[in-house]
């Protein structure tokens, strides 16, 4: 079982649709960050959070540190933000605060 | 201010040449992280290093990989004698010097062994 896991791995849906895509970890964390990579390749951070939410235009991240759960959420979905979503936890200690554990990804497609 | 920088964006190799991979890091940021994305998997975790020093390196496979990041230049992943299986996405980030922070990828390095 991968230390980090997300659901769905694959997602496709109608634009306007409200989107979640969940990520869960087994181990303990200092942070959680969400990334976006885009069909090009390039990599975005979203966010990076260790408690409650944040929010950025239409993206909320939510994390449940008891429960060792993340959500990411989409409002009013476009087909720009088809791509693939990926968590990755980020551990405790010196060095362990300084790796990142990544999901296998999901991968959003949002149709017209 | 520059984001973190790659180069070459693609590197086409033979099997058995070397690859070296450069990642300039965001002005102001001394920790640099490389990562790999295999074909079809997930990103992980290669190396953490800070300037002249390697702080982990638990994710990097044990012979023909090495990095690098001297006090002057850019961070070097060195590949020798690449294979097939070494194809990959090459990605580097970095954070500031309190090491905690978001970390900054960089545009990635596609590296093909033919």
């Amino acid at each position: 079982k991968n230390e980090v896991e997300q659901s769905p791995q694959n997602l496709t849906a109608q634009e306007g649709e409200f989107i979640t895509i969940n990520c869960s970890y087994s181990v303990g964390i200092s942070a959680l960050h969400w990334l976006q990579q885009h069909p090009g390749g390039g990599i975005v951070s979203l966010f990076m959070l260790s408690s409650g939410k944040k929010k950025h235009g239409r993206l909320i991240a939510t994390i449940n540190i008891q429960e060792k759960h993340s959500s990411l959420h989409i409002t009013a979905s476009h087909p720009r933000d088809s791509a693939v979503y990926i968590c990755a936890a980020r551990g405790i200690g010196y060095q362990g605060a300084q790796k990142l554990v990544f999901g296998q990804g999901t991968r959003l497609t949002i149709n017209p | 201010n520059a984001g973190v920088m790659q180069n070459p964006r693609h590197l086409v190799r033979r099997r058995g040449q070397e690859a070296r991979l450069r990642c300039s890091p965001m002005k102001g940021h001394s920790h640099v992280y490389w990562y790999r994305q295999l074909p079809e998997e997930g990103l992980k975790f290669m190396v953490y290093l800070q300037k002249e020093n390697i702080i982990d390196e638990s994710g990097m496979p044990k012979e023909r990989f090495s990095a690098e990041f001297p006090k002057e230049g850019p961070s070097i992943l060195r590949i020798q004698q690449v294979v097939r299986g070494d194809s990959a996405a090459y990605f580097c980030a970095s954070s500031p010097p309190t090491g905690v922070g978001e970390q900054y990828f960089g545009p990635g390095t596609r590296l093909t062994v033919t």
